[in-house]
């Protein structure tokens, strides 16, 4: 079955404390993104990736980190959160970046 | 950003009726496409529509593009209770290989 899967599905957590969240896709894609979406504002892009290795910004790429070294993976890295990062967060991935993406089913951030 | 824009913000419709929203934008575009998000939970893709077609079908689903106007709607016919959701449209710009998000519209269907 083609998922995409993303780990932890809530998280409450303090101010400073690193985090990963994770994203992991079955569908042998080579884009992966990340999205936040925050109540009135829909989804905005953090960041994404065209392929193994190949990173780059969205909209809203400050506080946030991402690595994409295998295709199936693309965890998104909070070095130092801070309450303005609580959000919902989606990972998304396609086979082709502006084709249909397939979401993973959310990760709830809360930062105290 | 060049997100599109979702009009109305909110939708309430007796089951039975049409819900009709639309997503207007600003640039030239490769595709436009439309969501689904059940509360809360990830998105579903609804519909994709290129910026050489005029009108698409799925099921009770229409969705049309006027490139002219850089606007496009989406209409669900015959609505039922499980139609209740938020609906966003995403435009794939013809300069940027991503896709942007609007706030979407949130429909509710009574019973």
């Amino acid at each position: 079955e083609a998922q995409v899967t993303q780990n932890p599905r809530y998280l409450i957590t303090v101010t400073g404390k690193k985090l990963t969240v994770t994203c992991s896709q079955n569908m042998n894609h080579e884009y992966m993104s990340w999205y936040r979406q925050d109540p009135g504002l829909g989804l905005r892009q953090i960041y994404y990736s065209m392929n193994v290795e190949v990173t780059d910004k969205g909209d809203v790429p400050e506080g946030y980190k991402v690595s994409r070294k295998e295709k199936r993976n693309f965890p998104l890295i909070l070095e130092s959160p801070s309450p303005n990062q609580t959000s919902l967060y989606f990972c998304a991935t396609s086979g082709i970046s502006y084709n249909e993406q397939f979401f993973g089913p959310g990760t709830r951030l809360t930062v105290l | 950003s060049q997100q599109g824009e979702e009009d109305p913000q909110a939708l309430s419709i007796q089951e039975g009726e049409n819900a009709t929203m639309n997503c207007s934008y600003k640039t030239s575009i490769n595709n436009l496409q439309w969501y689904r998000q059940n509360s809360g939970r990830g998105l579903v893709h609804l519909i994709l529509i290129r910026s050489n077609e005029r009108e698409k079908h799925s099921g009770r689903l229409r969705v049309t593009l006027d490139t002219s106007k850089k606007s496009s709607s989406l209409l669900i016919t015959a609505s039922r209770a499980a139609d209740t959701a938020s609906y966003f449209c995403a435009t794939a710009f013809s300069n940027d290989y991503k896709l942007s998000f609007g706030a979407g519209t949130t429909v509710t269907v009574r019973a």
